[in-house]
């Protein structure tokens, strides 16, 4: 059963403390992986999409990076206005042509001033 | 990126009445829309897909009678919540992609059944 583990649940940060966010995988051929950014009643907003292990892609303070089995986003000197929930999911390339994305639970980020 | 405005973002209705929702994406042709239901603190759950002109693929356990969905053109769908219950009440989000790209996501739409 294709699955997506995010870890930790909550990670607590001062700001320029910088950490990583975990996303481990199992699908049966992995078509992508996606991160997005959810802000309290906001819906996810897209940040990286990564297709192949070894490829890295970055946005400002954000980097990810994926691997055969995970996928991490590793945030460099985070400011306050970086705390959100972050989700990753990934889309399986088995069959059909929907496309749908698994989503992990997310880890909800917070940056202390 | 892409855009996808849903509406409305709050919605509160009476137990027994349906509510629609409203997605459209703005500045692409959206081939595929998906709906997911997201609860406090979990996971979004996908409900649907649905293509331009065919009928939405429901997700095992989401009633098809009960959430109709319609995807009449390329940059609209809807989702209609019929004879609503406090159960019901959740965070709706809609999403968009056309062809093979990334999928965008709408605000959300939070529904309070009463």
């Amino acid at each position: 059963e294709d699955q997506v583990t995010q870890s930790p649940e909550a990670l607590r940060l001062q700001e320029g403390e910088s950490s990583s966010l975990n996303c481990s995988y199992t699908v049966s051929g992995l078509r992508g992986l996606f991160w997005y950014r959810q802000d309290p009643g906001k819906g996810p907003e897209f940040l990286f999409t990564l297709y192949s292990a070894g490829e890295e892609k970055e946005k400002e303070r954000l980097k990810a990076t994926l691997t055969k089995k995970e996928s991490f986003l590793h945030i460099t000197a985070p400011k306050p206005e970086d705390s959100a929930t972050y989700l990753c999911a990934v889309q399986a390339a088995r069959g059909g042509s929907q496309g749908n994305l698994i989503f992990g639970k997310g880890t909800k980020l917070s940056v202390k001033p | 990126g892409a855009v996808v405005s849903q509406h409305p973002s709050r919605v509160i209705c009476k137990s027994g009445t349906s509510v629609k929702i409203e997605c459209r994406s703005l500045d692409f042709q959206a081939t595929t829309m998906f709906w997911y239901r997201q609860f406090p603190k979990q996971s979004l759950m996908l409900m649907a897909t649905s293509n331009e002109g065919s009928k939405a693929t429901y997700e095992q356990g989401v009633e098809k009678d009960k959430f109709l969905i319609n995807h009449a053109s390329l940059t609209l769908s809807t989702l209609t919540v019929t004879s609503a219950h406090p159960e019901d009440s959740s965070f709706y989000i809609c999403s968009a992609r056309d062809g093979d790209t990334e999928a965008f996501f709408g605000q959300g739409t939070r529904l309070t059944v009463v």
